[in-house]
């Protein structure tokens, strides 16, 4: 089935350092892929996604692409403030075989230190 | 744009009372919805997908007489905890796909704890 492996955390970096969280995938169909945030307390938020390979995903700084040939989504950011402290998920959902239906990586704790 | 509605967001409750959580689509119409669960510090695991008009489909492990899934009309699902205790407190939340499938649109989650 399909699945997702995220780089382990916890991540802690200084303000304005790079960000790198690793994601890579297994999926039988084509999947889309994605990246969420959770802040303490609070729901899912949408980061970025990508639908297709070579696809970039960006927002609020964060960039992602889709590399088919490496089956990865490595998120990426160069330079992080303390607001992005937060969990970070990487998802993938495969509209053609299951509409949808979304599967998680365990998460990366991100915690950005003045 | 499409939402994804849920409620109530928090609710506490006495163990071996039930509890009913709302998944409303608000612009779209979904024949299929999802629940997850994410305990503290976890991921987020689907429990089952719920299928407007006949039975849910649950994960393995999931127990569907204590997780129960009702989908009654295209805009709305239910996901109702019975005889809950203290192991049911999560987070849980809804997803459901926009009409294209290109967009998965997440409810806001809602809290459980059961005291």
């Amino acid at each position: 089935g399909d699945s997702v492996t995220q780089m382990e955390g916890p991540v802690t970096l200084s303000e304005e350092a790079f960000l790198t969280i690793n994601c890579t995938y297994t999926a039988t169909g084509y999947p889309s892929l994605f990246w969420y945030v959770q802040y303490p307390g609070e729901g899912l938020q949408l980061l970025l996604k990508a639908t297709k390979a070579d696809d970039k995903g960006s927002n609020k700084g964060f960039e992602a692409t889709y590399r088919k040939e490496t089956t990865s989504f490595h998120l990426e950011k160069g330079s992080v403030q303390v607001s992005d402290s937060a969990v970070y998920f990487c998802a993938l959902s495969d509209r053609q075989t299951n509409a949808g239906k979304s599967t998680f990586g365990d998460g990366t704790t991100l915690t950005v230190k003045p | 744009g499409a939402v994804v509605s849920q409620h109530p967001s928090w609710v506490i409750c006495k163990s071996g009372t039930s509890v009913k959580i709302e998944c409303r689509s608000l612009d779209f119409q979904a024949t299929t919805m999802f629940w997850y669960r994410q305990f503290p510090k976890q991921s987020l695991m689907l429990m089952a997908t719920s299928n407007e008009g006949s039975k849910a489909t649950y994960e393995q492990g999931v127990e569907k007489d204590k997780f129960l899934i009702n989908h009654a009309s295209l805009t709305l699902s239910t996901l109702t905890v019975t005889s809950a205790h203290p192991e049911d407190s999560s987070f849980y939340i809804c997803s459901a796909a926009d009409n294209s499938g290109n967009t998965i649109y997440f409810g806001e989650g809602s809290w459980l704890t059961v005291v």
